[in-house]
């Protein structure tokens, strides 16, 4: 079935770089795309955004680029900090997200000092 | 606050025994979600309200699964005759649900169930 899911479940880097999380999707219908970094014990928190009619945004140290060529999602992290340490989820939605989200696994990203 | 907020946050209870999750969305959203977040997985869609109306509750797992949320602000999710494997915590998130507006949807801090 069509699912969204991450190449990497764990990703260490070092305090001060960048980190880049990838996500790949399979439902060609979603128009809606979303990233989310979730802490233990806490809920998603939303991060950044795009739709399916643009192929990059950018937010406060986040970048996320979104190629429907290959159903291609990333976040880019810019200098990476200790309290970027998460757990990140991409998700897909149709509609512009006004149904449910299908959630990928997610992928522990761990900052080394 | 200005956040989704859930209670309780801590559920223990006996197979067998029915649970209610409460959710308290943001003031002024329109949508609802309830999702189930299995330990490290993602989070897996199980209903959708717009005010009091269910628009999709196709992922409920089973029958033992209601959701309802009659003034269209809080919602409750029960779960009767629970089971082992319902053992997970509950999302709860809300959106504007303004058309043709962004539709970020904003979690809580969900509800750890657990199931002996």
């Amino acid at each position: 079935g069509e699912s969204v899911g991450l190449h990497l479940p764990t990703l260490s880097v070092q305090e001060g770089d960048n980190s880049i999380i990838n996500c790949a999707y399979s439902n060609s219908a979603s128009d809606y795309f979303i990233w989310y970094k979730q802490e233990s014990g806490k809920g998603p928190q939303f991060i950044i955004d795009i739709r399916s009619n643009m192929d990059k945004r950018q937010g406060q140290r986040v970048t996320v680029l979104l190629n429907k060529t290959v159903k291609h999602l990333s976040l880019q992290i810019a200098a990476t900090q200790p309290g970027d340490s998460a757990v990140y989820f991409c998700a897909e939605g149709e509609g512009g997200g006004a149904d449910g989200l299908t959630f990928g696994k997610g992928t522990h990203l761990i900052i080394q000092p | 606050g200005a956040g989704v907020s859930q209670s309780p946050r801590y559920k223990v209870a006996k197979r067998g025994q029915d649970v209610a999750l409460r959710c308290d969305p943001i003031s002024g959203h329109v949508s609802l979600f309830w999702y189930q977040q299995a330990l490290g997985q993602g989070p897996e869609f199980l209903t959708y309200f717009q005010n009091e109306a269910q628009l999709d509750k196709s992922g409920l797992p089973s029958d033992r699964f209601f959701a309802e949320r009659p003034e269209g602000s809080v919602s409750t999710l029960k779960i009767q005759r629970t089971q082992q494997e319902d053992s997970a915590v509950y999302l709860c998130a809300s959106s504007s649900g303004l058309a043709g507006g962004q539709e970020t949807q904003y979690f809580g801090p969900g509800t750890r169930l657990l199931v002996l």
